[in-house]
Formats: structure tokens, C-alpha cells, sequence
């Protein structure tokens, strides 16, 4: 069965502060990682896809980093605009498209 | 470009009523999917579908049902609801070239 932890459940971070948040996974084969941003009371926003191991992608602050168990996402000199639950998410390799499998979310709030 | 489109936005059920969520998207994405979400339980998939007419169980099934009977929509029923299914309720279309893009959610409170 295909399982996705996240870790940890909720980061308080002062403004500049950076960190990172992980994602471990067990997968059958790995067709794509994925990284969300939730805001509260909207849907999830794609943020990223990583595809194999050693692949690297940055967007502003973000940085996600995948190894073969587990993902980070790296924040540097976070924002309060950066506060949000971050979602991380698996799909698994298949002949037809197999649906996500998400983790339970860091919640993440940035201070002033 | 309205994306994905969750209508109502909120709904308020006694036990035993009936409700039909809609979903629409104007991308012309093949897949289309259902999830709840609650407080401590992360997304967990109810029912997807990989293409017009076409419909399959995920992780939490019971007590819904859906239909695609056009490739823009996906329509979850709930024919008899329980209190368990309050829930927030998001749906979400990809391709084979797209990721996942969520609508902003149905918040259902079942009394």
C-alpha cells in the first residue's frame, strides 16, 4: 500500500527564519512526487513534481529535493505570506493513471 | 479561466436528506476526482474517473455515488446522509500532461 508521511504536523517559524519540511513515502514505483500549498478555506495549488531521485525544483523561496524515500521542501528567509499547510503527495507508476496519495500536511505559520 | 468549479459552496443536511455536489472543469482534462478532507485525516479519495462515462472506487466509497455523464462534469451523491459525512469535499481534474487542480471546496455539515 502506497503511504505518505509528513513531518513535521506544524511549524511556527520567525520571518527569515529558514527550515525545511519532509515527506517520507513508500510506493510500488514512483511515477511523480508532488507538493501542494493549501490556503485556508481554498483548494490545494500546485507548487511541484518531482520525478526521480536527485531532481531538484525552486520556485521563489521553495526549494523541493527528492531522494528515493523521502522529499524536502526547503523554505529560506520565509515570508508571512508563506504561511499555509503544505501538502505532499505520491502517484504511483501504472499502465493507466493511478490517483494521488497525499500526506496529512505540515501546517506552517510564518511570524513577523 | 474558471479552472475547476465546486457548486454549492456550502450546504447544511439533517440525517436521512439527499444532496448532489457538482463539479466542472473547463479544461478538457480526462481525469477528474473526489476527495474529503477532515481535521487530522489528510485528503482521502472517495471516487474518480479516467474518463467519460467511466467510474471507479477509491480509499472511502461508502455512502456516495457519482457520475460522469459528460466529460466537463463529475457529480457526487450522497442519497442518505450521516452526521460522518460532514466533511469538506474537493474535487479535482488532471491529464496526462497536467497535474492535479483542485476546485476551492463544498463544506457540508450534516446534522
Amino acid at each position: 500500500e502506497d503511504q505518505v508521511t509528513q513531518s513535521p504536523e506544524a511549524l511556527r517559524l520567525q520571518e527569515g527564519e529558514s527550515s525545511s519540511l519532509n515527506c517520507s513515502y513508500t510506493v510500488s514505483g514512483l511515477r511523480g512526487l508532488f507538493w501542494y500549498r493549501q490556503d485556508p478555506g481554498k483548494g490545494p495549488e500546485f507548487l511541484f513534481t518531482l520525478y526521480s531521485a536527485g531532481e531538484e525544483k525552486e520556485k521563489e523561496r521553495l526549494k523541493a529535493t527528492l531522494t528515493k524515500k523521502e522529499s524536502f521542501l526547503h523554505i529560506t528567509a520565509p515570508k508571512p505570506e508563506d504561511s499555509a499547510t503544505y501538502l505532499c503527495a505520491v502517484q504511483a507508476y501504472d499502465s493507466g493513471n493511478t490517483p494521488l496519495v497525499f500526506g496529512k500536511g505540515t501546517r506552517l505559520s510564518v511570524i513577523a | 479561466n474558471a479552472g475547476v468549479t465546486q457548486t454549492p459552496k456550502f450546504r447544511v443536511l439533517k440525517t436521512g436528506q439527499s444532496m448532489t455536489l457538482l463539479c466542472a472543469q473547463d479544461m478538457n482534462h480526462e481525469y477528474m476526482y473526489w476527495y474529503r478532507q477532515d481535521p487530522g485525516m489528510g485528503l482521502r479519495l472517495i471516487h474518480y474517473s479516467v474518463g467519460e462515462g467511466t467510474t471507479a472506487k477509491g480509499e472511502v466509497p461508502d455512502g456516495y455515488n457519482v457520475s460522469r455523464l459528460k466529460k466537463q462534469n463529475f457529480l457526487l451523491g450522497l442519497e442518505s446522509a450521516a452526521p460522518s459525512q460532514t466533511s469538506v469535499y474537493f474535487c479535482a481534474s488532471s491529464s496526462q500532461r497536467s497535474p492535479l487542480h483542485f476546485g476551492n471546496g463544498t463544506r457540508l455539515t450534516v446534522t
